[in-house]
């Protein structure tokens, strides 16, 4: 079965130090993956996807993200973290059979001053 | 300025009562989504359609039903079917193709008592 994983239900990390928000995939064929940030009270942003070629996307808000293959992983990152930053964010893949997206449960993200 | 307006932003209904959810657009997107939230889950998806006067159930359908009369609206209504109305509903669209982004709305806090 296809499905997303994001390990961690909260990171912490301090103003301007890097950032890692974790998301593993299962998924047959090659997957399209997509990483989306959620304010309080407020719907979905988009942030930034892979769908081919090279393994590190830039996206948004200064925002990348990392695919990797033989782990299956697609994590997001950010070098220095801002406090504006804390939010909800969910990893997504898409299901190549309806073509609809597998969300994880995200991770709140908490950058303290 | 194009988005996706979603209407009213909080709903308070008695149990037993059906109600209906607004979702509008002006992106011009083909297709359009209607999702549940609840605290600690992932997105799960309730209806979609890629085309208007056609929509596909998701995987949450029972106790919700969707129109797709015209291209800009695809309003929800939650029937009193639904065993467990309470939610915050997000609403989107996108662009056909696989590869596409969606685009949500600000979605609507239901509570049922």
């Amino acid at each position: 079965a296809q499905s997303v994983a994001q390990p961690e239900d909260q990171v912490n990390v301090a103003e301007g130090n890097p950032l890692t928000v974790k998301c593993t995939y299962s998924v047959s064929g090659n997957p399209y993956l997509f990483w989306y940030v959620q304010y309080p009270n407020r719907g979905l942003q988009f942030l930034l996807k892979y769908i081919t070629g090279d393994n590190l996307v830039k996206g948004s808000y200064g925002f990348e993200a990392e695919f990797n293959k033989s782990q299956t992983s697609f994590h997001l990152k950010k070098p220095s973290a801002l406090v504006s930053d804390s939010a909800l964010y969910f990893c997504a893949v898409r299901d190549m059979s309806n073509y609809q997206l597998i969300w994880g449960a995200g991770t709140k993200l908490i950058i303290k001053p | 300025d194009g988005g996706i307006t979603q209407s009213p932003k909080y709903l308070f209904r008695k149990e037993g009562q059906n109600v209906t959810l607004s979702c509008e657009q002006n992106l011009n997107h083909d297709a359009m989504y209607w999702y549940r939230q609840d605290p600690g889950q992932g997105l799960r998806l309730i209806y979609y359609s890629q085309i208007v006067n056609d929509f596909q159930k998701g995987d949450i359908a029972e106790g919700y039903s969707v129109s797709r009369e015209k291209k800009e609206s695809f309003p929800l209504t939650v029937t009193s079917a639904q065993k467990n109305p309470t939610a915050f509903y997000l609403c989107a669209s996108s662009n056909a193709g696989d590869n596409s982004p969606l685009h949500f709305g600000n979605g609507t806090r239901l509570t049922v008592t």
